[in-house]
C-alpha cells in the first residue's frame, strides 16, 4: 500500500508569491494534518482536517489556509510568502481525528521542501 | 506547551545504551515517538497511551508516566542505524475529556552512533 504522498518534493519561490502543496493520505485514512518543520526544530502543527472539516488550527497567520477534498486528499496554501516560510512542510494522515485511540497513529509523508528567496 | 526533551544530543558507540526523556507541563493523553534521519521525514516508532504502559519495538522501548507527564525512550545495544534525531510528540488532554487532536513536538534529541 502507498504511504502518504506529497507534491512537489522541492520548490523555490520568491517573496510575495503564493504556493500550493498537495497531499494524498494513506488509503482508508480520513484525517489529514499539516506541519511545518524549520531546520533544527520539531514539526509544528498548522492544520488538521477530518471528513473535509477543519478540526484544528495551530498558531499560524491567515496567509496559511488548507482544505480537504471528498477523496480525503488535501491542499495547503500559503499566500504572500516570506523568507521565514522556508521550511519542510509535512503532511500526516491518520485513521481518525482523535489521536488518543489506540492504534490511531499519524504517519508522515516525505514532505515538501519550500525555499523562499 | 512544547515538551522538553533531554538530552539535546548524545554520542554512543555501537552496543551502548541510551535514554531520551520527554517532559510536559500539561496533562497528556498520549506520547508519540519518531525518528528522523537527515533530509527525510519523521518515521513513527511507537505510541504510548494513558495508563502508564510501556511498549517495545525490537531493542527500542518506551514508558509513559502520566502522573509526572513524562515519557522516556530506551535504546539498548544501539546500532549504527539508530542514528538520527528523535522527537517526542505529545497530545494534550482537554478539560471536557477530549483531545486537541494534534501533536506538539519537542525540539528533538540528536543521537549519533559511532562504530
Amino acid at each position: 500500500d502507498a504511504g502518504v504522498t506529497q507534491s512537489p518534493t522541492h520548490l523555490i519561490k520568491t517573496r510575495g508569491q503564493h504556493v500550493t502543496l498537495r497531499c494524498s493520505p494513506i488509503s482508508g485514512h480520513k484525517s489529514v494534518s499539516w506541519y511545518q518543520q524549520v531546520l533544527g526544530q520539531g514539526p509544528q502543527f498548522i492544520f488538521q482536517y477530518y471528513e473535509k472539516e477543519e478540526r484544528g488550527r495551530g498558531n499560524f497567520p491567515d496567509r496559511f489556509s488548507a482544505r480537504q477534498f471528498p477523496n480525503y486528499s488535501s491542499e495547503l496554501n500559503v499566500n504572500a510568502l516570506l523568507l521565514g516560510d522556508s521550511a519542510l512542510y509535512l503532511c500526516a494522515s491518520s485513521l481518525r481525528s482523535g489521536l488518543r485511540f489506540s492504534g490511531n497513529t499519524i504517519y508522515f509523508g516525505e514532505g515538501s521542501w519550500l525555499t523562499v528567496v | 506547551q512544547q515538551p522538553v526533551q533531554s538530552p539535546q544530543a548524545v554520542i554512543l558507540r555501537e552496543g551502548e545504551d541510551a535514554v531520551i526523556n520527554c517532559s510536559s507541563s500539561k496533562a497528556l493523553y498520549s506520547v508519540h515517538w519518531y525518528r528522523q534521519k537527515h533530509g527525510e521525514a519523521p518515521v513513527f516508532l511507537m505510541i504510548l497511551l494513558k495508563g502508564g504502559e510501556q511498549k517495545g519495538h525490537e531493542k527500542i522501548s518506551a514508558s509513559f508516566n502520566e502522573k509526572k507527564q513524562q515519557s522516556s525512550l530506551y535504546l539498548t545495544a544501539s546500532q549504527l542505524s539508530y542514528s538520527g534525531t528523535y522527537f517526542c510528540g505529545t497530545e494534550i488532554g482537554e478539560r471536557d475529556g477530549g483531545s486537541q487532536g494534534n501533536l506538539i513536538f519537542g525540539k528533538g534529541t540528536k543521537l549519533s552512533v559511532k562504530p
